[in-house]
């Protein structure tokens, strides 16, 4: 159980271009879920934690206006790269969790996005 | 404050030996605290967890952990390594009095030379 599905997994796309990152829980019901981005050979960057029907909460220097972030339901959450230009390209993960304390998080395969 | 530090970016163990990557944390309250292992182009799978029942956690792919209170310690082992092995490894903690707070480590790069 606790399966995380992301899609898509690899995305490429021209300057400019907003891109979308669907996150769903596909055998339990989330309270909360996160978006990590990762640079190559490095450890996970937090960049927001959303539960079902609030805003999203961004980590400092994360602009909310450039990745959107929509927790429509208990099973799904998008990260909408708004604009993306060549800086924004890098892995980004989503996770997914049915609670809070010994609740671990399920993570999905991740997204490569390449902006050229 | 809590945090969390991964001993070692990058470790090496020959294929049949012993794995062992260090995990510290820092907490006045014992935390939960979680190894994901990572592959290339992948996301994080959770390898095992210690949620305050037993010390010693046994967790997928033959990895166990031990907590170990008085050294704030949750170093993961495994006795015989498998190419396979060959991954980063996180450790993370989450906080057992406060709310959606999780800390990863800085991850350790795991070789398994044949």
């Amino acid at each position: 159980g606790a399966v995380v599905s992301q899609h898509p997994s690899w995305v490429i796309c021209k300057s400019g271009t907003s891109v979308k990152i669907e996150c769903r829980s596909l055998d339990f019901q989330a309270t909360t879920m996160f978006w990590y981005r990762q640079f190559p050979k490095q450890s996970l960057m937090l960049m927001a934690t959303s539960n079902e029907g609030s805003k999203a909460t961004y980590e400092q220097g994360v602009e909310k206006d450039k990745f959107l972030i929509n927790h429509a339901s208990l099973t799904l959450s998008t990260l909408t790269v708004t604009s993306a230009h060549p800086e924004d390209s890098s892995f980004y993960i989503c996770s997914a969790r049915r609670g809070v304390g010994n609740q671990p998080q399920h993570f999905g395969d991740g997204t490569r996005l390449s902006i050229l | 404050a809590q945090s969390v530090t991964q001993l070692g970016s990058h470790v090496s163990v020959s294929e049949g030996a012993l794995v062992l990557l260090r995990c510290n944390y820092s907490s006045s309250v014992p935390p939960y605290l979680f190894w994901y292992v990572q592959y290339p182009n992948q996301g994080l799978q959770l390898l095992l967890k210690y949620t305050s029942a037993a010390t010693l956690v046994k967790g997928i792919n033959g990895f166990e952990a031990e907590f170990k209170k008085s050294e704030t310690s949750f170093h993961l082992t495994k006795p015989s390594a498998h190419m396979s092995d060959a991954a980063e490894y996180f450790c993370a903690v989450s906080p057992a009095n406060t709310g959606n707070q999780f800390y990863f480590g800085t991850g350790t790069s795991l070789t398994v030379i044949p």
